[in-house]
């Protein structure tokens, strides 16, 4: 069964912990980005990364880390340093690194904040 | 920086209408423009990726049209359906695979 897997699918945290969210692609894609989404509004960019062991900041990296030690992976680590972190957490990933290609997008993870 | 438009952002209208849904963009650089849909709590599903030197693309009820130069694209949906009901977003690429969302169109689609 091939595409983007992200889990979990909800998530709760206690203030002052950092949560690591998953995202898995068997599509052998080169690129993988993390956005946020909040409610009513459009997708924010916070990390992506074109190829194994480089990534980069997007818009909103504050409070946010990430790492890309396989192709196959690229986890989200929300530190206790983001703010605001209750939000819906959506990966992508697309064929290859230049030249405007399709993104494609995984199931998402809902983060909560108690 | 690319800022990105979507009118109206929301929309009803009863099943079997022809419907126009619309995107405009600061920058007119672009590599290509991609239409998303989004179901409530679910990811995006890739409808429609215009290149920057295509004028139109077309799969099944849905047309996308771009015109870079005004920086704007439509997307035209044929004989609506109460399945059509979504979110749809339009996102430009500028820098190569860094896509720019628009706040997105609800629609509705009454039976």
């Amino acid at each position: 069964d091939g595409g983007i897997t992200q889990s979990p699918k909800y998530l709760f945290r206690k203030e002052g912990q950092n949560v690591t969210l998953s995202c898995e692609q068997n599509l052998n894609h080169d690129a993988m980005y993390w956005y946020r989404q909040d409610p009513g509004q459009g997708l924010r960019l916070i990390y992506y990364s074109q190829i194994v062991n480089d990534f980069q900041k997007g818009d909103i990296a504050e409070g946010y880390s990430v790492s890309r030690e396989k192709k196959e992976s690229f986890p989200l680590t929300v530190t206790s340093a983001q703010k605001n972190p209750t939000a819906f957490y959506l990966c992508a990933t697309s064929p290859r690194r230049f030249g405007g290609n399709e993104q494609f997008f995984g199931p998402g993870t809902r983060l909560t904040v108690l | 920086k690319q800022e990105v438009t979507q009118i109206p952002a929301a929309l009803s209208v009863p099943e079997g209408e022809n419907l126009v849904l619309n995107c405009s963009f600061t920058d007119s650089a672009i590599y290509n423009l991609q239409w998303f849909r989004q179901d409530p709590g679910k990811g995006l599903t890739s409808l429609l990726l215009i290149q920057s030197s295509q004028r139109e693309q077309t799969s099944g009820r849905l047309n996308a049209s771009l015109d870079k130069s005004s920086g704007r694209s439509t997307l035209y949906i044929a004989a609506s359906q109460p399945g059509d009901s979504a979110t749809y977003l339009c996102a430009p690429d500028n820098a190569g695979n860094m896509l720019t969302f628009g706040g997105g169109t609800r629609l509705m689609v009454k039976p």
